[in-house]
């Protein structure tokens, strides 16, 4: 049981680049979501679904899109990279949501924008 | 919207010294939770409070849920080098908001 995995573990990208952080879960959990911790700033929403087909907006979603097409998937578009998005992003889902259960997290993926 | 407000952001004590975070939030809460952070890694799910007043223990470490649902606070007894880590609070009213969590160091 993997729980939720997320790739790339590392990326490095030029200002202006696109590109998708994956996350995947297999314990069929209904709630999925991202979040990006920055120093000093805890961990902040970025986007969030309540099931397949539906997503809604966390604290912080400007710059990022999301889509939810199956259970299992929750993937994370940056359209145009820009340093302020450097950071470390993780994924998490549970059983219900979203406040209801508890968050299990992936290992996470650090971006660098230069 | 929901602030979850959580104090202190760090805390270093020698290794046998009690410790406690403090998370605060604006409003009334259906649900906290507490997570842990190991330097370099991803938050790790530590406890879930739901009843007003309620305290809960897992070995050396103390969780307790205010009367009014509005803050909450993790003790440490006798901090082991084990416990490094950043600790956040999440309060829930349908969405989890996380505190900015405390960092805790051991001196061994």
């Amino acid at each position: 049981n993997a729980g939720v995995t997320q790739t790339p573990k590392f990326q490095v990208l030029k200002t202006g680049q696109s590109m998708t952080l994956q996350c995947a879960q297999d314990m069929n959990h209904e709630y999925m979501s991202w979040y990006r911790q920055d120093p000093g700033m805890g961990l902040r929403l970025i986007h969030y679904s309540v099931g397949a087909g539906i997503t809604d907006q966390g604290e912080v979603p400007n710059g990022y899109n999301v889509s939810r097409s199956t259970t299992e998937d929750f993937p994370l578009r940056l359209l145009s990279a820009a340093p302020s998005q450097t950071s470390v992003y993780f994924c998490a889902s549970s059983s219900r949501g979203p406040g209801a259960n508890v968050l299990t997290f992936g290992a996470g993926s650090r971006l660098t924008v230069l | 919207g929901q602030q979850v407000m959580q104090i202190p952001q760090y805390q270093h004590v020698q290794e046998g010294e009690d410790f406690t975070t403090y998370c605060n939030s604006s409003t009334t809460l259906s649900n906290i939770q507490w997570y842990k952070q190991r330097p370099g890694g991803h938050p790790v799910f530590l406890i879930q409070l739901v009843k007003s007043g309620e305290v809960k223990k897992q070995k050396r470490l103390t969780f307790q849920f205010g009367e009014a649902k509005k803050n909450s606070s993790l003790h440490i007894t006798a901090t082991q080098t084990t416990d490094v880590g950043t600790y956040f609070c999440g309060g829930s009213n349908y969405k989890l908001t996380f505190g900015k969590g405390t960092l805790l160091t051991v001196n061994p």
